[in-house]
């Protein structure tokens, strides 16, 4: 099945500096790689995601890579601010299925 | 946009008594529901895939007979945690599918029961 990896699992930055976070997965047949944020005791929030037809993908200060020969997709938050302080996952569907495999997580903190 | 609303948000119960959570899809029809668990400051583990009318497919190490899933309509998809154990206290929280969605789109997720056994 999916295994999908995740790093760093926490981050700090100062505001207004750019967050960078990697997942790497293992199955090649995956097609689908959303990213969620995720506050304390709330659901995960789809932020943004990406299909394997699609290598990049930006949404303001949001922006998803993805290689598919290396098999990792990176999620970049540009002008980060003390709301943007959460946990962020990503996910991979599992081979062709609907099935979502989740990263271990990184926590981001942002100082003002 | 798409809602799921599961029940209870948060319970609290005795060891060896059994706890029903459920995942009503309120705007859409979900032809698949999924369940995941998380223990504090760790990740979303998939448990099961539950698809209307038929039985759910459990991962590798989940006990079937300890959580029962039904997902007996479109909209209406129970998780049963049976004779509870304080080491199944967690954050449960379910995730569906939108029936007109294409592959990889529209994930929603329940706002997640915290479960506690004591």
């Amino acid at each position: 099945g999916e295994n999908v990896e995740q790093h760093p699992s926490t981050l700090s930055v100062q505001e207004g500096d750019s967050a960078v976070i990697k997942c790497t997965y293992s199955d090649s047949a995956s097609n689908y790689f959303p990213w969620y944020k995720q506050e304390l005791g709330k659901r995960p929030q789809l932020i943004i995601d990406i299909r394997s037809n699609v290598g990049e993908k930006k949404d303001q200060r949001i922006a998803v890579t993805l290689n598919k020969t290396a098999k990792h997709f990176s999620l970049h938050i540009t002008e980060t601010q003390p709301e943007d302080s959460a946990v962020y996952f990503c996910a991979a569907s599992e081979g062709n299925t609907d099935k979502l495999i989740f990263g271990t997580g990184t926590r981001l903190q942002v100082f003002p | 946009g798409a809602v799921v609303s599961q029940h209870p948000s948060r319970v609290i119960c005795k060891s060896g008594t059994s706890v029903k959570i459920e995942c009503r899809s309120l705007d859409f029809q979900a032809t698949t529901m999924f369940w995941y668990r998380q223990f504090p400051k760790q990740s979303l583990m998939l448990m099961a895939t539950s698809n209307e009318g038929s039985k759910a497919t459990y991962e590798q190490g989940v006990e079937k007979d300890k959580f029962l899933i039904n997902h007996a309509s479109l909209t209406l998809s129970t998780l049963t945690v049976t004779s509870a154990h304080p080491e199944d206290s967690s954050f449960y929280i379910c995730s569906a599918r939108d029936l007109g969605a294409g592959l990889g789109y529209g994930y929603t997720f329940g706002s997640g029961t915290r479960l506690t056994v004591v």
